[in-house]
């Protein structure tokens, strides 16, 4: 059975980090690109950052750009978001999730069950 | 950047009835790369459809998904209870895998 698991949320200042880890079980790690989408309360889904299975290559979106870094260690099956620079706009639940850059399909066709980031004075 | 509107923002209908909900991208998506997802409260996003018309992994046939380009529209059929939700399009065609913003269906 695949599982992700998120953890590493939680409350921070303005301008703090955090680093978000996602841990995979139930089938092949590096043979599946990862990534991470954010919700923020109340509001629809934000593609936020991907990586491929053999980590060469790494994709941001804009807002988030130069601040968060996507990593992943597939010794340990796991994959990492660090968050710098936090901003209040970056309060979401991040949720990380399966896909592929090759084959089909190349939808997000596993979820984790997301982890809380809450960016406040 | 692809930009995906949903319409409409929220779909009121009675269980029995049929929903069709759009999904329109600002340029054509390559591949005809379009996701469906539904989200409950406090839950995660299941996947729906993948490939603007394949159905994932035990979603039942009163689902379905179509279009191409910049259209794409999820029908579904004899609304159930438990279909009551909100429903999210996504674009897996270019990075950034961008998504829309959203329709509620809610119970009429």
């Amino acid at each position: 059975e695949v599982q992700l698991v998120e953890s590493g949320g939680g409350l921070v200042q303005p301008g703090g980090s955090l680093r978000l880890s996602c841990v995979a079980s139930g089938f092949t790690f590096n043979n599946y690109a990862m990534s991470w989408v954010r919700q923020a309360p109340g509001k629809g889904l934000e593609w936020v950052s991907g990586i491929s299975g053999d980590t060469r290559n790494t994709y941001y979106a804009d807002s988030v750009k130069g601040r968060f870094t996507i990593s992943r260690d597939n010794s340990k099956s796991t994959l990492y978001l660090q968050l710098n620079s936090l901003r209040v706009e970056d309060t979401a639940v991040y949720y990380c999730t399966r896909y592929r850059l090759f084959g089909e399909p190349r939808y997000s066709d596993f979820w984790g069950q997301g982890t809380l980031v809450s960016v406040s004075s | 950047e692809i930009v995906l509107t949903q319409s409409p923002g929220t779909l009121s209908l009675s269980p029995g009835e049929s929903a069709t909900l759009s999904c329109r991208a600002s340029q054509s998506v390559s591949n005809s790369y379009v996701a469906w997802y539904q989200q409950k409260p406090g839950q995660a996003p299941r996947p729906l459809i993948y490939g603007a018309s394949s159905r994932a992994t035990g979603i039942p046939d009163r689902f379905s998904g179509s279009g191409s380009g910049t259209d794409f529209t999820l029908t579904i059929s004899r609304l159930e209870p438990e279909d009551f939700a909100v429903y999210h399009c996504q674009q897996y065609g270019s990075s950034p895998y961008s998504f829309g913003q959203g329709t509620k269906l809610e119970i009429k």
